[in-house]
């Protein structure tokens, strides 16, 4: 069964950093490209970024390049987002997602991590 | 550019059926999507792929009250024998060139 299980949510202060984990399994993490997709509360769903399985090729959305960074380590079964210099804006639930054989959409979800930024 | 539409909300009785929809945007009409469902509280779930000849796949444990089709530009999710459970919003997403993905703006459904 496949599950991944988001955490490091927390409240941070605006142009404070934080980074955020998803522990894999049920599957073979190195095979898979990996997204991290965001919501703001009452609001829809925003893709983040995606990092294929060999963790060499990355991707962002134009809105988020520069301040936030993903990574993997497939030794570990992990998947992580680093934030930086984060806004307001960028308060949301934060859910990993596993990519459909390269496919660009997503076949299982995580339940989620809460980052709030707020003074 | 690369867009999706969605219709804000619906509603359907238990027990009736409803057919969402997804709207892509001009000269996109090749374009597949991808169903997720999410319930109140709950991280999303991937329900189906609808390819634009209306072939679709569906995801793991789907029952077969979930359909997709497709009509022109036009994607569709149809839920037979709606339950209670199937209170939920319902996103499309695709995926475009220069890795750029894509959500409608999702639609509440509400079972009366």
């Amino acid at each position: 069964e496949v599950q991944l299980v988001e955490s490091g949510g927390a409240v941070v202060q605006p142009g404070g950093s934080l980074r955020l984990s998803c522990a894999a399994s049920g599957f073979t993490f190195n095979d898979y490209t990996m997204h991290w997709v965001r919501q703001a509360p009452g609001k829809g769903l925003e893709w983040v970024s995606f990092i294929a399985g060999d963790g060499i090729t990355t991707f962002y959305a134009d809105s988020l390049r520069g301040r936030f960074t993903i990574s993997r380590d497939n030794s570990k079964n992990s998947l992580y987002l680093q934030m930086n210099n984060l806004r307001t804006e960028d308060t949301a639930f934060y859910y990993c997602a596993k990519d459909k054989d390269d496919s660009y959409y997503f076949d299982y979800w995580g339940q989620g991590t809460l980052v709030t930024v707020s003074s | 550019q690369l867009m999706l539409t969605q219709s804000p909300s619906a509603s359907a009785s238990l027990g009736a059926s409803v057919k969402l929809s997804c709207t892509l945007s001009w000269g996109h009409n090749s374009y597949a999507i991808a169903w997720h469902q999410q319930r109140p509280q709950k991280g999303p779930r991937f329900l189906m792929k609808v390819n634009s000849d209306g072939s679709y796949s569906k995801g793991d444990g789907i029952p077969d009250r979930f359909s997709g089709s497709s009509s022109g530009a036009e994607r569709y999710l149809s839920i037979s024998s709606l339950q209670s459970e199937d209170e939920a919003d319902y996103y499309c997403q695709t995926w475009g060139t220069g890795i750029l993905l894509v959500f409608g703006g999702g639609t509440k459904l509400t079972v009366l």
